[in-house]
């Protein structure tokens, strides 16, 4: 059972650089989220989305940009990395809009230096 | 919006102990719910236990239960018999409409054989 799947697990970029985080699912879940975890804190949200082609943002969007062309996929893309960008992504599926448990991918370290 | 604070960064238990994580919410919502999540040195995000707030009775899985005193926005969860695998970081959830999670800040459990 793979669940939700990211790619890569670790990155590191270089101030300026731009890149796109992967999240793939395969237990046809309308809902996706993308969170970022910085140290000492716990997860805040990205961006969402409640299904292909409709995306929403989070609580701390700046900076980022997602897309939903497929129920399955949803890829997080960092603009011109900034430094205040370094945390931990992480990637998460629930199959309804309300109270199920959210499956998490394992993460991804990104480092921006 | 919904807060969700833990007010211990960090606690111990002696194996074999019983040991309780704290947590208060606040929330707008009237129809909502709560989780405990576990992150071990892995990353991987592990769901502990789910209460539904409409529900009075409180949640249990296994050595894991739950203390839901929804007056006082309270939701502490209690693990008995700790064991050595039970040594991670602890957050406390909650979501409402859109599923969206919001996350306390995460108590990191030690356990001491």
């Amino acid at each position: 059972n793979a669940g939700v799947t990211q790619t890569p697990k670790f990155r590191i970029l270089k101030i300026g650089q731009s890149m796109t985080l992967q999240c793939t699912q395969d237990m046809n879940h309308n809902y996706m989220y993308w969170y970022r975890q910085d140290p000492g804190m716990g997860l805040k949200l990205i961006y969402y989305s409640v299904g292909a082609g409709i995306t929403d943002k989070g609580e701390v969007p700046n900076g980022y940009n997602v897309s939903r062309s497929t129920t399955e996929d949803f890829p997080l893309r960092l603009e011109l990395a900034a430094p205040s960008q370094t945390s931990v992504y992480f990637c998460a599926s629930t199959q309804s809009h309300r109270g199920t448990e959210a499956f998490f991918g394992q993460g991804t370290r990104l480092t921006v230096v | 919006a919904q807060t969700v604070t833990q007010s211990q960064p960090e606690m111990s238990v002696q194996e074999a102990e019983t040991v309780t994580l704290s947590c208060t919410y606040d929330t707008s919502e009237s129809d909502y719910y709560l989780f405990w999540y576990k992150q071990p040195p892995s990353r991987q995000m592990i769901l502990v236990i789910r209460q539904e707030a409409y529900k009075q009775q409180n949640a249990t899985e296994n050595r894991f239960s739950v203390n839901f005193q929804k007056a006082a926005k309270s939701f502490s969860l209690k693990i008995s018999d700790s064991q050595l695998g039970d040594a991670a970081m602890y957050f406390c959830a909650s979501t409402a409409t859109g599923n969206q999670f919001y996350f306390g800040t995460g108590t990191s459990l030690t356990v001491i054989p």
